[in-house]
């Protein structure tokens, strides 16, 4: 089955630091999305990007489907981004989803 | 309030002694899933369902029952819960299935199990 790596597995940031987050796979994927897993455990969805570039206030994210992999930008690093993020992908018409084992930042005051 | 809820948020049990943990959403989502999540291992599918009474296998579904009898609801059901099912699970939904449109997903709280 399709293996997804994210890289790397942990980063220690400054606030106000800006950071790459990557997500490479290894096949085609018809679905991808980055969710963000805050250090209560609540994961909440940031991106539905298959392919292209999107922006949501600090945080982008661009998705090169032909070359296999996914960027998340944090940009201005606050305390509260700290946590774990987590890149889900999906090929097509399986409906299920894969998840890597997840990037956990911490961003230090 | 948009949410998806599971019950019970905690829970202790013993090896074999049958369970449910519910899952609801008042969004009118027709995907729902289930997810256990282990240290090192990430998130990892159970059972998803596409609709009412559709439901299909994910990555990791034995030791699991699911069943999709309203479109709300969603319960994982453990017959015989062994330890190695101790683990945090969470129920997600979203509008549209994989590939689909909307298939953005919201997360439940999660449940935290330990089976002796």
């Amino acid at each position: 089955g399709i293996q997804v790596e994210q890289s790397p597995p942990d980063l220690i940031l400054q606030e106000g630091a800006n950071s790459t987050l990557r997500c490479n796979f290894s096949d085609s994927v018809n679905n991808l999305q980055w969710f963000h897993q805050n250090p209560w455990g609540q994961l909440i969805n940031l991106f539905y990007i298959p392919s292209g570039t999107k922006q949501n206030g600090r945080l982008s994210a661009t998705t090169v489907a032909t070359e296999r992999y996914s960027l998340l930008y944090i940009s201005s690093s606050q305390t509260t981004d700290s946590g774990v993020y987590f890149c889900a992908v999906e090929t097509s018409g399986t409906y299920k989803y894969i998840f890597g084992t997840g990037t956990r930042l911490k961003v230090l005051a | 309030e948009a949410q998806v809820t599971q019950n019970p948020r905690y829970l202790i049990t013993v090896t074999g002694k049958k369970l449910t943990v519910t899952c609801s959403q008042n969004m009118n989502h027709e995907y729902m899933s289930w997810y256990r999540q282990d240290p090192g291992l990430g998130l990892r599918q159970i059972y998803y369902s596409m609709n009412v009474e559709v439901t299909d296998k994910g990555d990791v579904p034995e030791g699991y029952k699911v069943s999709r009898k309203e479109k709300r609801n969603f319960p994982l059901i453990l017959e015989s819960p062994s330890p190695n099912q101790t683990s945090l699970y969470f129920c997600a939904s979203s509008l549209g299935a994989p590939g689909q449109g909307a298939p953005a997903q919201y997360f439940g709280p999660g449940t935290r199990l330990l089976v002796l």
